[in-house]
């Protein structure tokens, strides 16, 4: 068990540019979350999905960011038409399925940078 | 909105016990109280979780009050490497409401 992975670990880009994260759970975790956090902010939901299917989205998550995870593995996050807004560490997080909400386990993060 | 309210930051000297406290004054009963942190540019860290007993696992040992209204975590020798931001949260035990609503937390300094 390696934990959750996220790759890059930093982005940095140009406004107008698309970007996209990649985010490996913890094998057999069902269950992946992302989550956006800005400077002296706690993390804030992004969206959640339990195999491949997306089950949640929060409002934050405007028509330019997508995600998708095809296989039910490893996600992907992506930006399109980024903004200097959009500046911010962007967390994963796993869980495995259970009766109950389980404890989600976070990667490292994408930091952001949109110059 | 979060359902916590947490100190902004707290000073401890290391090799003492950290005392975290959180409210949670409208916690339901079928809410958990968990306990989060963030060590600077990582993603955060689960340290542990409780419904209504107390709890203590390798990292810290949780406290809830029986009215479950409060609860303190407590880190019991600190080291510098506990410096950390320490969220409070609650989440509901089952359904499909599954993601965390994270406050601002505790911004915790362990003082040399």
């Amino acid at each position: 068990d390696t934990g959750v992975s996220q790759n890059p670990r930093h982005k940095i880009t140009k406004r107008g540019q698309n970007v996209t994260f990649r985010c490996d759970p913890i094998s057999e975790h069902n269950r992946l979350y992302w989550y956006r956090q800005t400077l002296g902010q706690g993390p804030e939901f992004l969206t959640y999905f339990q195999n491949e299917a997306q089950l949640e989205k929060s409002r934050l998550l405007s028509d330019r960011f997508s995600a998708e995870r095809p296989k039910g593995s490893f996600s992907t996050l992506e930006i399109q038409r980024t903004e200097q807004g959009d500046s911010a560490m962007y967390l994963c997080a796993s869980s495995p399925e259970g009766v109950g909400q389980e404890t989600q386990y976070f990667g490292p993060g994408t930091r952001l940078l949109v110059l | 909105d979060a359902k916590t309210t947490q100190p902004t930051s707290m000073d401890c000297a290391e090799g003492r016990a950290a005392n975290l406290p959180c409210n949670h004054s409208t916690i339901s009963g079928n809410e958990y109280v968990y306990w989060y942190r963030q060590i600077h540019s990582q993603g955060p860290q689960y340290i542990i979780h409780g419904l209504k007993n107390n709890e203590t696992n390798e990292m810290a040992s949780l406290i809830i009050t029986e009215d479950r209204k409060s609860s303190t975590l407590i880190l019991p020798h600190a080291t510098l490497r506990d410096t950390a931001v320490y969220y409070c949260i609650v989440r509901v035990a089952w359904g499909r409401d599954d993601k965390i609503i994270f406050g601002k937390g505790t911004r915790l300094h362990i003082l040399p």
